[in-house]
């Protein structure tokens, strides 16, 4: 049983335009929800985390968008560009332990 | 820059062989994780270990064990290497709490 689950498992997106990546979960006691960008042959690397008292998180082109009572966030980059292309994961945790249960990954192709 | 390092980057190993599996870290993180990868599961924890001597296991436990005898160091052993146990594995730290964790660049094991 997947707690975290993400949409799209793949996704194209011309240079420029916004992709977008949902995920949503079941644990309402998770209060850390991380984004890791993956490029290949590399592991994952902490690109955004948000925790469940903001609704939106921005750091440059990439926005966290947060929604409690939903069970959902999503993962939204602006002015996609080539290098964007990578594997994307959304995870959630709880506690001090750090634990954390990812979503299926989501692969972006950004098109020139 | 942090850095988590694992011992191999490719490993064959016959169906039935013990395997060990290095991770060593450098930022005298508490806590340490081994995930394993599969396309369209994401990755899923096998074990965590929160101090020297001290694990518990993850969501995916059953023919693995882990070692922690340095805080540095976290190794992960298949008693009897399975085919179904052929995967990417990606060992990751991070201090106590939610907070980033570290990955290492992962360990394509097959087993045949």
């Amino acid at each position: 049983q997947q707690q975290v689950k993400q949409s799209p498992q793949s996704l194209i997106v011309q240079k420029g335009g916004i992709s977008i990546i949902n995920c949503a979960y079941e644990n309402t006691a998770f209060d850390y929800f991380p984004w890791y960008q993956q490029f290949p042959g590399k592991g994952p690397a902490l690109l955004i985390a948000i925790r469940p008292d903001v609704s939106e998180k921005k750091e440059g082109r990439f926005t966290i968008s947060f929604n409690k009572s939903a069970k959902q966030f999503s993962l939204h980059i602006m002015d996609s560009q080539p290098g964007d292309s990578a594997t994307y994961f959304c995870a959630a945790s709880k506690g001090a332990g750090n634990m954390l249960t990812f979503g299926g990954g989501t692969r972006l192709m950004v098109k020139p | 820059d942090v850095k988590v390092t694992q011992s191999s980057r490719y490993l064959v190993k016959r169906t039935g062989e013990k395997v060990f599996l290095e991770c060593v870290q450098d930022m005298d993180h508490e806590n340490m994780f081994w995930y394993r990868q599969d396309p369209g599961l994401g990755l899923r924890l096998i074990y965590f270990s929160y101090d020297v001597k001290m694990k518990e296991k993850g969501d995916i436990p059953e023919g693995y064990s882990v070692s922690r005898e340095k805080k540095e160091r976290f190794s992960l052993i298949l008693e009897s290497a399975s085919t179904n146990q052929t995967s990417m594995y990606l060992c990751a730290s991070s201090y106590s709490g939610n907070t980033e964790a570290f990955f290492g660049q992962g360990t394509r094991l097959t087993v045949v």
